[in-house]
């Protein structure tokens, strides 16, 4: 089965620190999107992009968050400079959906796990 | 986005059926229907959709009312590692636009 793959899978770092996450989508979807999880707030969408494009990132707190596609095989999530309340894991998901065409399932990865000491 | 309501949690024995409920009384003609799970640990995993007609997968059956305000994901033989945050969602399938999701049901399953 294709994968969604992200990297790192555990990241610990010093308040203050910049941080990137990687997520290599399945090769074809055209669309990807990044969620943070943490107990007290669930799922929460960050952002998301359609054939690289940004559709939407009004979920990400726009003075320390970034979200990039530099090519079709990678998107980034980067903190700078992070905080202890960005302790989460970090989902990247990708599907191939299109507008007035209903849209199948995404696959997630397995998430990015992130500590802010 | 329309919402969902789901109960908190569900217990269910292995090898018997479950049916998780989902109510969505605002749903709107271009809303499809999404269930995804979550298993300990792991990204969340498609499940099912549908729009208006029942579905069947190798995972799951998804039943939809008529009135399509309320639908029921149907495990047709529960087993333990069948136990994960089942979620319901509403996605506009005209607008594209992402997943929403809420809080889910937990299941848990016994032997």
């Amino acid at each position: 089965d294709a994968r969604v793959t992200q990297t790192p899978r555990h990241k610990v770092t010093e308040m203050g620190q910049e941080v990137t996450m990687r997520c290599q989508p399945i090769l074809g979807h055209n669309t990807v999107f990044w969620y943070r999880q943490t107990m007290m707030q669930g799922l929460e969408l960050l952002a998301y992009f359609r054939n690289r494009a940004p559709l939407d990132d009004s979920g990400m707190p726009k003075d320390r968050f970034s979200a990039e596609m530099p090519d079709a095989t990678l998107a980034t999530l980067k903190i700078q400079p992070s905080e202890p309340r960005d302790s989460a894991v970090y989902f990247c998901a990708s599907g191939f959906l299109l507008t007035g065409g209903g849209g199948g399932g995404y696959t997630f990865g397995s998430g990015t796990r992130l500590t802010v000491v | 986005d329309a919402k969902t309501t789901q109960p908190n949690s569900m217990e269910s024995n292995e090898e018997e059926p479950v049916h998780l409920p989902c109510n969505h009384s605002t749903i709107s003609g271009t809303d499809y229907i999404h269930w995804y799970r979550q298993l300990p640990s792991q990204g969340p995993e498609y499940v099912i959709h549908g729009l208006t007609s029942n579905v069947n997968n190798r995972m799951a059956s998804l039943a939809i009312a008529e009135d399509r305000k309320s639908s029921t994901l149907i495990l047709h033989r529960a087993t333990l590692r069948d136990a994960a945050v089942y979620y319901c969602i509403l996605r506009d399938g005209q607008a594209g636009t992402a997943l929403i999701f809420g809080k889910g049901t937990t299941l848990s399953v016994s032997s």
